[in-house]
């Protein structure tokens, strides 16, 4: 079983809609959970950063984690055409393990 | 802009050759690490240095090494290069306060082809 699972997608949503990423991890004793976007042949750039459970919200995005369930969250409100990427879900154990990534088209 | 730079952007190489890729950490952080992205999946741990000392290894072999300088740049050094290390390196760099949690931030990347 992989520590963190993610499914690739694609997903392609119209603009304007709520976007929902997920992943699951394996171990209980992860409690730093990450978000990259990356665009096409770029580095990842940092989103999102949450300790523990609970909500973290910036702007359009917000960041989720249940860790009675291992799942983390990355909601996008009101997508734009620049949201088209793919977002990497992390856990941060001194070192990131990464899911595979999912990649978003946001159609205008 | 992340402050992370990498040189050189793109390169091709031959099987069997040597390469060298560096880094030059974020004004400030003590600590670089280097990925290893494939096509289409997440990037995956290679090592970790801080303080000029390898603390953290990713399942790779010892063709892969690594440096890092009292400025805390780094290199990365892979040897005797196969078709499989055709990826996407990319250097993070970040403050290790020992608590944990530090924030990661990345370079845009060096790109290996191996013909």
């Amino acid at each position: 079983q992989k520590e963190v699972e993610q499914d690739p997608g694609p997903l392609s949503v119209p603009e304007g809609a709520i976007v929902s990423l997920n992943c699951t991890y394996s171990n209980s004793a992860f409690q730093y959970f990450m978000w990259y976007r990356q665009y096409s042949r770029k580095g990842p750039e940092l989103l999102m950063y949450t300790y523990s459970s609970g909500n973290k919200e910036d702007g359009r995005f917000t960041a989720q984690v249940d860790k009675s369930s291992k799942y983390i969250s990355l909601f996008i409100r009101d997508s734009q055409p620049s949201d088209s990427a793919t977002y990497l879900c992390a856990i941060h154990t001194g070192k990131l393990i990464f899911g595979q990534g999912t990649t978003l088209q946001v159609k205008p | 802009e992340t402050g992370v730079t990498q040189s050189p952007t793109h390169l091709i190489k031959t099987r069997g050759q040597q390469v060298t890729l560096r880094c030059s950490s974020q004004s400030g952080h003590n600590t670089v690490s280097w990925y290893q992205q494939a096509l289409g999946q997440g990037p995956q741990f290679i090592f970790q240095y801080y303080r000029e000392e390898e603390n953290g290894r990713g399942n790779f072999p010892p063709r892969f090494s690594g440096l890092q300088f009292p400025n805390y740049s780094s290199e990365l050094n892979v040897n005797a290069l196969e078709l499989d290390d055709s990826a996407l390196y990319l250097c993070a760099s970040s403050w290790a306060s020992g608590r944990g949690g530090n924030t990661i931030y990345f370079g845009e990347g060096s790109w290996l082809t191996v013909v």
